[in-house]
C-alpha cells in the first residue's frame, strides 16, 4: 500500500465551486505539505503543517485553505475554484528513511477548473 | 530568498548517451540539495541528495556533486536508458529543523529514444 494517498486522483469542476482534496499518510510523520505543479514552473508550496496545531502559509496560499484533521490527514480546499487553479496538486510528508531526512510525495491530484 | 535554476528542457537523447542536467542555486546558510524524478503519471520520488559541500549523491547510475564554490548540483549519468525518461527536478532545503521547506526548480523533461 502507498504511504501517501490522495483523493480524488482526477477532478473536473466549474468556476465558483468548492473543492476539497484529501491526503492521508501511514508514515506517522508530523510534517505534511501541499504543492501545486504547473508546466514550466516546477512545484510551488501552498501550505504546510508541522503538527495538528501548526499550519503555515507557503508561497502561493491565496485562494486556498487547509485543515489538519489528524496527524495522518491534511486536506486542501479551494473555496471558490477559478480556472488558473487548474494544476496537478501533490501532498507530501517529511520524515526519516534509513536515517536520512526524506520527503515522500503522494501520486498527485489532477484538477481542472472550467 | 532561496531559488533553484535548472536547465530548460526538453532534453532528448539516444539510449546510452551521456546526460547532464545543470542546476544552480541561491540560498542562505548551508542548504541540502536534492534531485527528484517524476515518471509519467506518477508523483515525485527522491533520486539522490547531498547535505554538505563536496558530498556526492548517487543512485541508479545518476550522480550529482554539491559544489559550494559554484553553487551548483549538476545531475549526470554516463549511459541513459529509455526507462530514464521522466521529468527531473532539482531542489534545495534549508538546514532542517522546524523551518524545513523544499524549493524546487522548474523541472527538466528528459526523453530517451531507443
Amino acid at each position: 500500500d502507498a504511504d501517501v494517498t490522495q483523493t480524488p486522483r482526477n477532478r473536473i469542476t466549474k468556476t465558483g465551486k468548492r473543492i476539497m482534496l484529501e491526503c492521508s499518510q501511514t508514515k506517522g510523520h508530523d510534517r505534511m505539505y501541499w504543492y501545486r505543479q504547473d508546466p514550466g514552473l516546477g512545484l510551488r508550496l501552498i501550505y504546510y503543517s508541522f503538527d495538528v496545531k501548526d499550519i503555515n502559509k507557503g508561497e502561493i496560499s491565496d485562494g486556498y485553505s487547509v485543515s489538519r484533521q489528524a496527524q495522518a490527514k491534511f486536506s486542501l480546499s479551494l473555496e471558490s475554484a477559478i480556472p488558473n487553479q487548474t494544476a496537478l496538486y501533490f501532498c507530501a510528508t517529511r520524515g526519516l528513511a534509513g536515517g536520512k531526512d526524506t520527503q515522500y510525495f503522494g501520486p498527485g491530484t489532477r484538477l481542472t477548473v472550467l | 530568498g532561496n531559488s533553484v535554476t535548472q536547465m530548460e528542457g526538453p532534453v532528448t537523447l539516444s539510449e546510452e548517451a551521456f546526460l547532464t542536467i545543470n542546476c544552480t542555486y541561491t540560498a542562505t546558510g548551508y542548504p541540502s540539495l536534492f534531485w527528484y524524478v517524476q515518471y509519467p503519471g506518477e508523483g515525485l520520488q527522491l533520486l539522490l541528495k547531498a547535505t554538505k559541500a563536496d558530498d556526492k549523491g548517487s543512485n541508479k547510475g545518476f550522480e550529482a556533486t554539491y559544489r559550494k564554490e559554484t553553487t551548483s548540483f549538476h545531475l549526470e549519468k554516463g549511459s541513459v536508458q529509455v526507462s530514464d525518461s521522466a521529468v527531473y527536478f532539482c531542489a534545495l532545503s534549508n538546514s532542517g529543523g522546524s523551518n524545513y521547506k523544499l524549493t524546487f526548480g522548474k523541472g527538466t523533461l528528459l526523453t530517451v529514444n531507443p
